[in-house]
């Protein structure tokens, strides 16, 4: 049974810092994964969707990349601002899963001090 | 706007009266869900569907019900909710597809007491 893992649980980083967010996942059979923001009060928005022959994604500040075989993703936010507060969730598409039925992290809870 | 849409944001209710939570999508897309997010075990699935008229369980289908009688509307019931079901609900859809993102409702608070 596919387990998404995110470490660390929380993270609290001044202002202006480079910073990685971890997430593995147990079954490498998978189609893709999805990198994600939640806000208080507010839904998940979809950040980066890295699919499984690729090796990385960006977008603006963010980099993601996956690392299949070794069961591992990395968000990397660049010069990090205090609008960049919020949880950060990783989840992976299985083979075999019906279409959508991402298996989610616990996410990491990212607090950018001004 | 291209949005999904839930409602009611939140909802207190007891224990054993039915309740509906709505949840309309204007993209056009075939792909609908339903998940729940409770603290220590995060998301999960509970209903989906595929399109019109198509659903499926999710990982924790208990004490739910859906229907999927149009493309842009996908309710969930609970006939006779517990304080068991007291969550965070999350409706979500996309176009067909296995790498397409999934874009997620603001949520819907449920208590039951």
């Amino acid at each position: 049974k596919q387990e998404v893992t995110q470490i660390p649980a929380a993270l609290s980083v001044p202002e202006g810092e480079n910073l990685v967010l971890n997430c593995s996942f147990t079954d490498s059979a998978i189609y893709n994964l999805q990198w994600f923001r939640q806000d208080p009060g507010k839904g998940l928005t979809s950040l980066l969707l890295i699919q499984s022959s690729q090796r990385e994604q960006t977008s603006g500040r963010l980099n993601a990349s996956l690392d299949k075989s070794s069961g591992r993703s990395t968000l990397y936010i660049a010069a990090s601002q205090p609008g960049d507060s919020a949880t950060y969730l990783c989840a992976v598409r299985n083979y075999g899963g019906s279409q959508g039925n991402l298996i989610f992290g616990k996410g990491t809870k990212l607090s950018v001090k001004p | 706007e291209a949005q999904v849409t839930q409602n009611p944001r939140y909802l207190i209710t007891v224990t054993g009266k039915k309740l509906t939570v709505t949840c309309s999508q204007n993209m056009n897309h075939e792909y609908m869900s339903w998940y729940r997010q409770d603290p220590g075990l995060g998301l999960r699935q509970i209903y989906y569907s595929m399109n019109v008229e198509v659903t499926d369980k999710g990982d924790v289908p208990e004490g739910y019900k859906v229907s999927r009688k149009e493309k842009r509307n996908f309710p969930l019931i609970l006939e006779s909710p517990s304080p068991n079901q007291t969550s965070l609900y999350f409706c979500a859809s996309s176009t067909q597809g296995v790498n397409s993102p999934l874009h997620f409702g603001n949520g819907t608070r449920l208590t039951v007491t």
